[in-house]
């Protein structure tokens, strides 16, 4: 157990709809990462948060969206949902600001997202 | 721009045998490298780590990786494969951004 909790661990919806995936990262760690795994892209860097602030953004579509609360869950939005959006979306966190320097991001057990 | 490459999509080997997945990063300096590994249904779960120092780094559950600079690799290897060691390996690089990349990963298959 890697003391991050993601849910819901599956989900089912149809295109166009709005879902939000939520995380709640490991106790005391102030950052969060989320990933999107795909068969045909693998595992895709999305967005982090710090303490609440956006720090980086990677591949992240404009129909997608992120923030974290001051008790710092995190939670991911995705709008307009397309048969593309289907995949495994991870949550991960890390104590640090800057993860490559802990060496270690400690990563939920991820939620499926099926777009019908 | 730091990327990594897994050549092998698939490996499989039988149990016992020794193992050895390839990773091959690319990035302007040294970087920071790790191995992680995801079971069926189950979130990534940090192996090893490199950082500096001896190129040789040991891991949990008997994994260990020898960083090469000569060859931009960063190979991982178990000696004997026991049948819960079948799951999917991912090597990641750490750069300029401190945000890992990974790979596509390797799907190890053993065989009884």
């Amino acid at each position: 157990d890697s003391g991050v909790t993601q849910t819901p661990k599956h989900l089912i919806t149809a295109t166009g709809q709005r879902v939000t995936l939520r995380c709640s990262p490991r106790s005391g760690d102030l950052s969060v990462y989320w990933y999107q795994q795909s068969l045909d892209q693998g595992l895709q860097f999305l967005i982090q948060y710090y303490n609440g602030e956006e720090r980086a953004k990677g591949n992240i579509l404009e129909r997608f969206s992120a923030q974290q609360f001051p008790d710092l869950h995190s939670e991911l939005n995705l709008s307009s949902l397309e048969l593309g959006d289907s995949a495994l979306y991870f949550c991960a966190s890390s104590a640090k600001l800057l993860a490559g320097h802990t060496g270690e991001l400690f990563f939920g057990e991820g939620s499926r997202l099926t777009v019908l | 721009a730091q990327s990594v490459t897994q050549p092998d999509i698939h490996i499989t080997v039988s149990e016992g045998a020794s193992l050895e997945l390839r990773c091959n990063y690319s990035y302007g300096a040294t970087p920071y490298l790790f191995w992680y590994v995801q079971s069926p249904g189950q979130g990534l779960q940090l192996l090893l780590k490199y950082f500096s120092g001896d190129t040789l780094v040991q891991g949990i559950k008997g994994f260990e990786a020898e960083f090469k600079r000569s060859q931009s690799s960063f190979n991982l290897r178990k000696p004997s494969v026991h049948w819960s060691d079948a799951a999917e390996y991912f090597c990641a690089i750490s750069g300029g951004s401190y945000i890992p990349t990974f790979g596509r990963g390797t799907s190890l298959i053993v065989h009884p």
